[in-house]
């Protein structure tokens, strides 16, 4: 059973930092992208970034390029995102989401998301 | 950035009812969309993927067309369980988009 847990999220002033993990199980985790998705309250689905299966590309929207950072240790089953300079508007849930391949894909599962919640 | 435009915003149903919904590209993305169904306080689960391909797991009341730019969702007979918020996906261009979702309410 593929199964995916996020952690790290917390109350944080503006301007500050904080680093989310995805701790993975139930599958290949090298074998697949992995990507954040988040989710502002009551709001619709922002996708942040996808990191390849072996961790050599990146890919990040304009919104978030330059401010969080996705990456992956392979040998612990463990996805991260690094977030600098965090502004109200990043207050949301985030989620950590499998894709179906190498570098790509649907999300095909998705973990039950952490809060951020940027506020002074 | 591709804009997924979802319609209705809001579909209101009765148990059984077929349900169809909308998501329009402002340009094309070949076949590479997918279908989200979400409740509340819940992740999103994964129905369909590349316009048409039921995910694992998910029930064949469920069913997606269309390519390039206007793909639809349709549920042929809503159960109980299918009330919630669908949102469409593009993976062609990044920034990959999620359209702003449409809500399947109990009529």
């Amino acid at each position: 059973e593929v199964q995916l847990l996020e952690s790290g999220g917390d109350l944080v002033q503006p301007e500050g930092s904080l680093r989310l993990s995805c701790a993975a199980s139930g599958f290949a985790f090298s074998n697949c992208a992995m990507s954040w998705v988040r989710q502002a309250p009551g709001k619709g689905l922002e996708w942040l970034s996808t990191i390849s299966g072996s961790g050599a590309r990146t890919w990040y929207p304009d919104s978030v390029k330059g401010r969080f950072t996705i990456s992956r240790d392979n040998s612990k089953n463990t996805l991260y995102l690094q977030m600098h300079s965090l502004r109200v508007e990043d207050t949301a849930v985030y989620f950590c989401a499998k894709r179906q391949w190498l570098e790509g894909g649907a999300f095909d599962y998705w973990g039950q998301g952490t809060l951020v919640t940027v506020s002074s | 950035e591709i804009v997924l435009t979802q319609s209705p915003a809001t579909l209101s149903l009765s148990p059984g009812e077929r349900a169809a919904l909308s998501c329009r590209a402002s340009q094309s993305v070949s076949s590479y969309l997918a279908w989200y169904q979400q409740k509340p306080g819940q992740a999103p689960r994964l129905l369909i993927y590349d316009a048409s391909n039921r995910a694992t797991g998910i029930p064949a009341r469920f069913s997606g067309s269309g390519s390039g730019t206007d793909f639809t969702l349709t549920i042929s007979s809503l159960e109980p369980e299918d009330f919630a918020v669908y949102y469409c996906q593009q993976r062609t261009n990044s920034p990959l988009t999620f359209g702003g979702g449409t809500k399947v309410e109990i009529k």
